[in-house]
């Protein structure tokens, strides 16, 4: 089966710009998770979709950063206006079951503010 | 609230040598424990977990951990170290129930020497 595929990879932007991540979670699974390392910490939790539905956004930082899942597919993760400090990398995660068995992580797209 | 540490942010190893990362974790609840590793530039993978089954966990390339509750601990272990055990790993806990999300430690580097 495909895995979960996030793009883009890279991302360099300015300071105030915007800037979109998407993930596509494997296919079926209802769950989507996004998290976020920034450099030299923990990985953190941002929020849980199960299907369409925001089931937990407790870790998301502040108000520029805004998630959706149309359709109960694909995600995307807009963050308006970039700061400084939202450089790190942002991974995707999907599960069928609540993640028990396990999550399955995309590869991440690091995003640099500059 | 869970919490999870990992000691030793870097951890170095010669290639036959015994390679022991340690985690320990706070949880409130029976805990479902995980460990990942990321190789360089690719995504998170599932090397194994423990949700409340047996004690003691096979995953895959020869590691395996051990739920010691008394010790709150789930360090990970490989008998002999190769080249390309070469990673970065996360020890990571799971509230459960309605809760998927995963709480990471910080993180442990290992190095293999040749």
């Amino acid at each position: 089966e495909a895995g979960v595929t996030q793009f883009p990879s890279h991302s360099v932007i300015e300071k105030g710009q915007t800037v979109t991540l998407r993930c596509d979670p494997i296919s079926g699974h209802d769950n989507l998770y996004w998290y976020r390392r920034v450099m030299g910490k923990e990985i953190k939790f941002l929020l849980h979709f199960v299907k369409e539905s925001k089931q937990d956004e407790s870790g998301m930082p502040n108000n520029r950063f805004l998630a959706e899942r149309t359709g109960g597919t694909y995600s995307t993760l807009k963050v308006q206006p970039a700061e400084l400090e939202d450089s790190g990398v942002y991974f995707c995660a999907s599960s069928q079951v609540l993640g028990l068995f396990g999550y399955t992580f995309g590869s991440g797209t690091r995003l640099t503010v500059v | 609230a869970q919490s999870v540490t990992q000691l030793g942010s870097h951890v170095s190893v010669s290639e036959g040598a015994l390679v022991l990362l340690r985690c320990n974790y706070s949880s409130s609840v029976p805990p479902y424990l995980f460990w990942y590793v990321q190789y360089p530039n690719q995504g998170l993978q599932l090397l194994l977990k423990y949700t409340s089954a047996a004690t003691l966990v096979k995953g895959i390339n020869g590691f395996e951990a051990e739920f010691k509750k008394s010790e709150t601990s789930f360090h990970l272990t490989k008998p002999s170290a190769h080249m390309s055990d070469a990673a970065e790993y996360f020890c990571a806990v799971s509230p459960g129930g309605s809760q998927g999300n995963l709480i990471f430690g910080k993180g442990t580097k290992l190095s293999v020497k040749p």
